[in-house]
């Protein structure tokens, strides 16, 4: 079955840096979303993409974070200048705009030091 | 804001019993609710949704909705030590927006 891949699984950095993190949707899939869960909070969403663009953005979702889909497979979100805030598990998910449940990547474990 | 509200637990049952999980949420028009699984540090599974007023069963998993009273339940039959995780209610706004997830231990 085809699943949503991530890369890296994890990432440190330091404070102030950009990150870029990666996710391959599943294939036939037309909608992306990107989610991050702190530790021990729940998963909250950050932005939606369709048709190339932002379709949704929540408020987590400043200038600071920014989304694109720069060849027909990959999707990246990059944090320009992180925050020790942003340390987080970030999830990629894709849909085919059918109405059932979102699969979920394997996540990318930010740590931002 | 669509809100999905849980019970953090953790709700504790033993081995082979039947661990029910519930959920409310705040949008009457909601339409579509699923259940996922969390394992720790882990990415969230998708396990059930549901549509329609009423049971769903898959397996020894079974999904029941009440539009009327905005209520979303899992119940989980013959329980196994491996179905302890957090396990998260949500419902489908265009994007998926999750509850806070319970905890569940099955205590062997």
């Amino acid at each position: 079955e085809p699943e949503v891949t991530q890369t890296p699984s994890h990432q440190v950095t330091q404070m102030g840096q950009e990150v870029i993190l990666r996710c391959v949707p599943i294939s036939n899939h037309l909608y992306f979303y990107w989610y991050r869960q702190i530790l021990g909070q729940k998963v909250e969403f950050l932005v939606s993409f369709y048709n190339n663009e932002i379709s949704e953005k929540s408020e987590i979702f400043d200038d600071q974070f920014s989304v694109e889909r720069p060849d027909g497979s990959n999707f990246t979100l990059k944090i320009r200048s992180t925050k020790l805030e942003d340390s987080a598990m970030y999830f990629c998910a894709s849909s085919d705009g059918q109405e059932r449940g979102i699969p979920f990547g394997p996540g990318t474990r930010l740590t931002v030091t | 804001q669509k809100e999905v509200e849980q019970n953090s637990g953790p709700l504790s049952v033993p081995e082979g019993a039947i661990a029910s999980l519930n959920c409310t949420y705040s949008d009457r028009g909601s339409q579509s609710f699923f259940w996922y699984r969390q394992y720790s540090g882990k990415s969230p599974e998708l396990i059930m949704f549901i549509y329609s007023n009423g049971d769903k069963e898959d397996g020894r998993f079974t999904a029941q909705l009440n539009k009327a009273s905005q209520y979303v339940s899992l119940l989980i039959r013959d329980s196994q030590p491996s179905d302890s995780a957090t396990y998260l209610c949500a419902v489908r706004d265009d994007k998926i927006i999750f509850g806070k997830g319970t905890r569940l231990h099955i205590l062997p």
